[in-house]
Order: structure tokens, then C-alpha cells, then sequence
């Protein structure tokens, strides 16, 4: 069964402090790699996406990609209270079109 | 960017009827998606839509309990069938589009069923 799993949550940092989340994936064919934000009681918003091996950063965020260890990790650099959500990383796999959702990982940013 | 609608936003239904959701997306799009999210779950994918022709189903959901129409390109509905408390959810519509990736899903804001 093609599993994606996150880091367990919650996830609590002060404010400026980089938050870690960590994702892994089990099918190894997988080629698109998402991270989706979701505030409480509203639907989920892409803030980085990643194809290749490596990191990829836009503006605060930075996303790693490593496929032989499969896993997909986002950074958070100078967390800020908006950034408090939680964080979904989703895996489109081999042969699919739809996007597979991990377990989610809550992120609270201490003012 | 795709903008999704979604009606309705929120419903309390009875045991054993029926809701039918409807999606609207602002520009005609190739996949649709449903995805379910219980509380406090993440997002657990019912069906991809297919315009002409029988929506595909993920495991553990059924073309009987969940019936799918996707009419034309921005358009589709998803009917919760014969419904118990368990199928209280969110139910969110997705399309892929082309916005800041070439495969990009972007979100309806959902509809919120509670069954009594």
C-alpha cells in the first residue's frame, strides 16, 4: 500500500526559529512533491512544490527532495504567528493523477 | 489559477437521505478530483471526475454510495448517498490547473455535512 507519512505533530517554535517538517513516502516511482498549508476551517493552499533531488527555496520556505532516501522535508526560516496551520505533504505517485495526502502535521509559531 | 466554488457551504442532514454537492471551477479544466476530510483527518481522495464517462473510485468508496457526474469541463457533483453520522465530513472539490506547477490542484473551500 503506497503510504505517505509526516513527523508527528503538534509542532510548537518561538517566533523567528525555523520549523522543521519531515515527510515520507513509500513509492519510490513517485515523481511531483507538494506542500500544501491549511488553516483551520479553510481549504488547503500549495505554498512549494518540488520535482528534483535537492533544495528548492522561495522566499521563507525551503523544500529538500531526496528520492533514494525518500523523503521530502520544508523549511520554515523566521517563523511568524501566520505561519501557525497545518502542513500537508502530498505525493502524486507513479501512473496516478490525483495527489496523495499525508497525516498532516499541526505547526504552532509561539509570539 | 483555477477559482473552485462549491454549494452547499455547510448542511445538517437526516439519517438515510441524500446531499448532492455541486462544483463549479472559473475555467475549463481535465481533472477533477473529490477528496473527503474528516476532523481533525487530512484529505482522503473519493474519485477522480471524468468528463464522459464513470468516475474512478479509491478504494473503500462506491459508485452506489457515491455517485459522481462531471457534466462538461467546470462542472461536476458528488452525492452522498443514504447517509449515516459516519459520513459527517468536509467534502472538498479539486481541479488541477495550470498555476505556480504544471500540475498544480487547487481546493474549493469545501462543504461542511453533518448527518444527525
Amino acid at each position: 500500500q503506497k503510504e505517505v507519512e509526516q513527523n508527528s505533530g503538534p509542532l510548537s517554535v518561538p517566533e523567528g526559529a525555523i520549523a522543521s517538517l519531515n515527510c515520507t513516502y513509500s513509492d519510490r516511482g513517485s515523481q511531483s512533491f507538494f506542500w500544501y498549508r491549511q488553516y483551520s476551517g479553510k481549504s488547503p493552499e500549495l505554498i512549494m512544490f518540488i520535482y528534483s533531488n535537492g533544495d528548492k527555496e522561495d522566499g521563507r520556505f525551503t523544500a529538500q527532495l531526496n528520492k533514494a532516501s525518500q523523503y521530502v522535508s520544508l523549511l520554515i526560516r523566521d517563523s511568524q504567528p501566520s505561519d501557525s496551520a497545518t502542513y500537508l505533504c502530498a505525493v502524486i505517485h507513479s501512473g496516478a493523477n490525483n495527489l496523495f495526502f499525508g497525516t498532516g502535521t499541526r505547526l504552532t509559531v509561539i509570539p | 489559477s483555477a477559482v473552485i466554488s462549491q454549494k452547499p457551504s455547510r448542511d445538517i442532514c437526516q439519517r438515510g437521505t441524500s446531499l448532492t454537492i455541486q462544483c463549479q471551477v472559473d475555467s475549463q479544466v481535465t481533472m477533477m478530483f473529490w477528496y473527503r476530510q474528516q476532523p481533525g483527518q487530512s484529505l482522503t481522495l473519493i474519485a477522480t471526475a471524468n468528463q464522459g464517462s464513470e468516475a474512478t473510485y479509491e478504494s473503500g468508496f462506491v459508485i452506489d454510495k457515491f455517485p459522481i457526474s462531471r457534466p462538461n469541463l467546470t462542472f461536476s457533483t458528488l452525492t452522498v448517498s443514504n447517509m449515516s453520522p459516519e459520513d459527517s465530513s468536509i467534502y472538498l472539490c479539486s481541479a488541477e490547473g495550470r498555476g505556480r506547477s504544471y500540475n498544480e490542484q487547487f481546493f474549493g473551500p469545501g462543504t461542511r455535512l453533518t448527518v444527525l
